[in-house]
């Protein structure tokens, strides 16, 4: 598989549910991140954790990080018809003096909240 | 709140035609990117640019691909002689740092190769 993959690749739930979305890597990292899609839309930056942290909280949001398994699942609480969008993982590669920020993305995780 | 603007929103061009795609990156920021997503994939990487020079690029980035920073605020993608395959959305994107920073995005051109 490819650098940032993710499952499932559809999600649908009730509105009030808790919405668990995973993302595997391959590679060394300095960060990963989570970013949302509306659909034809810009991506939206949601949470950022770097490569020594395991756990991340930004309000509904928690980020937890496994580098050993290179690993990543974004639970997004209490869901609501509004939280329905696409969510992509991405990651910044380690590569020392060579890192030029760039991002790798997964190929994303469709949510619907039924409201 | 400060925006990556990207113009236009959408381009049809004839196969062949040469296309620019412009963006207004953050102000203060001192990174730049563009990223293309073809329908229904995954957004991939094209290339990275600073300090007026690219950094890094991808495969996709070949000869008919260009970038340019022509008056400091603007931050443009040319494609020479656009190919039906060339058909995606382009977001360009802009970090103040280079590490461990939010990327901002655009709202992206969609580009139609007719």
């Amino acid at each position: 598989s490819q650098q940032g993959e993710e499952d499932p690749q559809a999600l649908s739930i009730q509105e009030g549910e808790n919405a668990t979305m995973n993302c595997s890597y391959k590679t060394s990292i300095n960060n990963l991140q989570w970013y949302r899609q509306n659909s034809g839309r810009g991506l939206v930056h949601l949470i950022l954790i770097r490569s020594n942290e395991r756990e991340k909280h930004s309000g509904r949001l928690r980020v937890t990080l496994d580098t050993s398994k290179k690993s990543s699942s974004l639970l997004i609480t209490a869901s609501r018809a509004a939280d329905t969008a696409s969510y992509f993982c991405a990651t910044d590669e380690r590569g020392g003096s060579g890192n030029t920020g760039k991002l790798i993305f997964g190929q994303g995780t469709t949510l619907q909240v039924k409201p | 709140e400060p925006e990556v603007t990207q113009t236009p929103s959408h381009q049809v061009t004839q196969m062949g035609q040469e296309v620019i795609l412009r963006c207004v990156p953050i102000s203060n920021h001192l990174y730049f990117y563009w990223y293309r997503q073809i329908l229904g994939q995954k957004v991939e990487f094209l290339v990275s640019f600073y300090n007026n020079e690219i950094s890094e690029k991808s495969e996709i980035f070949d000869d008919q691909f260009s970038v340019e920073r022509p008056d400091g605020s603007n931050f443009t993608l040319k494609i020479r002689s656009t190919k039906l395959e060339d058909s995606a959305m382009y977001f360009c994107a802009s970090t103040r740092w280079r590490e461990y920073t939010e990327a901002f995005f655009g709202q992206g051109t969609r580009l139609t190769v007719v």
